[in-house]
């Protein structure tokens, strides 16, 4: 089975800061990996996936991640963020298979102040 | 392009009434289908999905039960409501085999009081 650590809850930066929020997962097989952003009372956007590849990528609003398997992580990075970056992320996994559900974080809210 | 609608946005009930969510997908065939539960502070938990037109998984036992009546339709529903129900409801898609990432639809938020 897998699992996935989002190792912050909160987050809070200034407005064109650099930001990382960190993604830990575990898995006994290869693993596909995503990235969803969730703004107040709305559903969840995907922001980027790894399939495979590239271990470096690049998402939608500026994001990017890098999946690291020898440390079982997949880290999201912004190098300067905006007011409107606030918002929770979930880090998801999923192991394929033929049913293909997601296993999510527990999110990490980033706040990002003027 | 694929779209996902939920009804209602919002939904307001006593404890004890019965519920029913509608989910449809616009704009492919054969999705699976997801209903989360995401509760106040805490992150999302998978209720049911669905590989197929009656086919219903359940991951978690509860009060609630979920139906595929067409392809791209998805009811979440529930007999008699408790008030550890109250939460924000997402359905998502996912695109034919080969693809693994899931689509989210707008939510709805039940309050049951």
């Amino acid at each position: 089975a897998q699992s996935v650590t989002q190792l912050d809850s909160q987050v809070p930066v200034f407005e064109e800061a650099p930001v990382e929020l960190r993604c830990n997962y575990s898995s006994s097989v290869s693993v596909y990996l995503f990235w969803y952003v969730q703004y107040p009372n709305q559903g969840l956007q995907l922001l980027l996936k790894y399939l495979s590849g590239s271990t470096l990528v690049k998402g939608i609003n500026g994001f990017e991640a890098e999946f690291n398997k020898s440390q079982t992580s997949f880290h999201l990075r912004k190098p300067s963020v905006h007011i409107s970056d606030t918002a929770e992320y979930f880090c998801a996994v999923s192991a394929g298979g033929s049913n293909y559900k997601l296993t999510f974080g527990k999110g990490t809210l980033l706040t990002v102040n003027p | 392009s694929q779209t996902i609608h939920q009804w209602p946005a919002t939904l307001v009930q006593p404890v004890g009434s019965p519920l029913s969510l509608e989910c449809t997908v616009e704009g492919t065939s054969n999705p699976n289908l997801y209903w989360y539960r995401q509760a106040a502070g805490r992150g999302l938990q998978l209720l049911f999905y669905s590989v197929g037109i009656g086919q219903i998984s359940s991951e978690v036992p509860q009060n609630l039960s979920a139906s595929r009546p067409q392809d791209r339709q998805f009811i979440l529903s529930s007999k008699k409501l408790l008030l550890s129900d109250s939460g924000f409801y997402l359905c998502a898609w996912s695109p034919p085999p080969g693809r693994y990432e899931q689509y989210f639809g707008p939510g709805t938020r039940l309050t049951v009081t």
